[in-house]
Order: structure tokens, then sequence, then C-alpha cells
């Protein structure tokens, strides 16, 4: 059975903050990606990673960056955490073209 | 506009009744279409995928596709309590995924 796990389910962090998403996954998969989930928004891209140190822009990569050292770990970066950032953030792995597995989701508030 | 459009809903049906979802989309270019369920504080899951147009069954939920409308369905038969959630649709192109805003549906007992 796949796992995606992520670090937090919930975040509260402060307006100018650094603030640190991990995600783990434990089946070797090679592709990992990064979304936010807005209301009437759905799920957007922010980024993707499809090897180790290999990293693309999604469709909404502002105020972003990402790390993945390691091929089952990938980590999602703000660097000063604003207001709209305030979202539910979730991270997926996948081996094929139509399945994703996604982890539970980290909601944070940036206040 | 979006390249994945979905009603948000919400929509609530009684035990039993069939629920239909919709989502319609601009990209040809789409390869792979999907129905995606969420339940509450959890992350999505694949419900099921369909290549091409057509309908595809499994249990109580037919997903259907029509490529020359740029149109999907999902319908659910003898919907019950227990599949109140959010449903999205989504689509792939190479590695990406496009998402609907998804539909949240509730089954009143």
């Amino acid at each position: 059975d796949v796992k995606v796990t992520q670090s937090s389910r919930y975040l509260v962090k402060r307006t100018g903050e650094k603030v640190f998403l991990e995600c783990v996954q434990d089946m070797d998969h090679e592709n990992m990606f990064w979304y936010r989930q807005d209301p009437g928004l759905g799920l957007r891209l922010i980024y993707f990673s499809y090897d180790v140190k290999m990293k693309e822009k999604g469709d909404i990569p502002e105020g972003y960056s990402v790390s993945r050292e390691k091929k089952e770990r990938f980590s999602l970066i703000l660097e000063s955490a604003s207001t709209n950032q305030t979202s539910m953030y979730l991270c997926a792995s996948w081996t094929s073209r139509y399945e994703q597995y996604f982890g539970p989701g980290t909601r944070l508030t940036v206040t | 506009q979006k390249e994945v459009e979905q009603d948000p809903g919400p929509l609530s049906v009684p035990e039993g009744a069939i629920v239909s979802l919709n989502c319609t989309y601009s990209n040809s270019a789409f390869q792979y279409f999907m129905w995606y369920r969420q339940y509450s504080r959890k992350g999505p899951e694949l419900l099921m995928y369909t290549y091409s147009s057509g309908n595809k069954e499994d249990g109580r939920f037919t997903a259907q596709v029509d490529k020359s409308s740029k149109y999907i369905s999902l319908f659910i038969r003898d919907s019950q309590p227990s599949d109140s959630a959010t449903y999205l649709c989504a689509m792939t192109r190479d590695y990406k995924l496009s998402f609907g805003a998804g539909t949240t549906v509730t089954v009143r007992a």
C-alpha cells in the first residue's frame, strides 16, 4: 500500500516567516508533486520533480521553492510567508499517467 | 478561462438516488480522464480513470467521456451516505494533471 506522508496536518505561521513543508513517499516513485487547494479553485500545481535534484515549475510557483535531495523526500519552501499563502497544501507521487497518490494535506494558516 | 470547468455544487441527494457529476475541458491534448474522491480532511484518492471516449463501469460508478464535445461525467447509482465527499475531475497531458474545482456531494440517509 502506497504511503505518502506529510510532516504536519495543521500549521500556523506569521507573515514573513520561512516555512518548510515536507513530504515523504515509501514506494520509490520518481515523480512527486506539490499542489495547493483552495475553495472554488480546485488543486493547482506549484512545483513537481521527476528525479532527485530535478524540479519544474507548475502553474503557480511564485513565492515558493522546492528541494529534492533524496528520492523519497520532496520539500516545499515558502521563502517569506504571506497571508495569501494560507491554504491546504497537498503532496502527491505517481508512477503512471493517470494515478497520483496523495498525502493527507497540511492546512497552513499565515497570520 | 480555466482548462477544466466543474460545477462546485454543492449537491444534496436522498439515499438511493443517482448522482450525476460533469466537467468540461478546453484542451484537446488531454489524454487520460480521471475522477478522484476526497473525504473531509483527507487527500484525494483515485476513483476511476478512462482513456478513450465511451463508458466505463465499476460497481455503482460509471465514468463517461465524450472527446468530441470535451465533456466527461461520473454517475453514482444507488447512492449511499458513505458516498458523501468532494468529487474532482482531472485530466492529464504528459506528466501534469489539471483538476476541476470539485463538487461537494451529500447523500442524505
